[in-house]
């Protein structure tokens, strides 16, 4: 069946330091992948998302690409704030929209000053 | 414009009670999703409604069911509850055809 893998946890960074967290995927066909964040105490808020192979989500200074010959969509950011501590879920879903979201196990951020 | 609302924030359970969570999804939307979130590890998807009806199911033991009412809104019921039950209850809704979920704050269950 369709799942994620992402990077274990936590992460730990200095303020403006380069972030990546790895995400895998195992899937047939062509899936939708997502980036979704959980801040404290709060639901799930789409990151940013990619349709295709090749194509490039980002928001709020992250980004990640659709790879489908290494099957990844890794979340990067050139530097991170504070405000970017959270816990970080890569998802995914089958193709064609409305179809249920398959998650990774999550990955927490803290980002110190 | 609202988003995805539900209720009630926090709920205490005992082992083998039932309960009913609600959700009302943002305007617009007329599918809703549910969610188990064990505790650190990702949401898991329990079913989805669409026109009234359950459309796709996950994984889950016949004790967790579901209704949507005419207004799109929805409740999750467990019934025989076990300490395993205890998790975050995520409710998530979108529009047909859009590969947006749009989730709501959460109900915490606590069974004891």
């Amino acid at each position: 069946g369709n799942s994620v893998t992402q990077m274990e946890g936590p992460v730990t960074l200095s303020e403006e330091a380069f972030l990546t967290i790895n995400c895998t995927y195992t899937a047939t066909g062509y899936p939708s992948l997502f980036w979704y964040v959980q801040y404290p105490g709060e639901g799930l808020q789409l990151l940013l998302k990619a349709t295709k192979a090749d194509d490039k989500g980002s928001n709020k200074g992250f980004e990640a690409t659709y790879r489908k010959e290494t099957t990844s969509f890794h979340l990067e950011k050139g530097s991170v704030q504070v405000s970017d501590s959270a816990v970080y879920f890569c998802a995914l879903s089958k193709q064609g929209g409305s179809e249920k979201l398959v998650f990774g196990k999550g990955t927490k951020l803290t980002v110190n000053p | 414009d609202a988003g995805v609302t539900q209720s009630p924030t926090h709920l205490i359970k005992t082992r083998g009670q039932q309960v009913t969570l609600r959700c009302s999804p943002k305007s617009g939307h007329d599918t809703v999703s549910w969610y188990q979130q064990a505790l650190g590890q990702g949401p898991q998807f329990i079913f989805q409604y669409y026109e009234e009806e359950e459309r796709q199911r996950g994984n889950f033991p016949d004790r967790f069911s579901g209704h949507q009412f005419p207004n799109y809104s929805s409740e999750l019921n467990v019934n025989a509850l076990l300490l395993g039950d205890s998790a975050l209850y995520l409710c998530a809704s979108s529009f047909p055809g859009s590969y947006v979920q749009y989730f709501g704050p959460g109900t915490r269950l606590t069974v004891t």
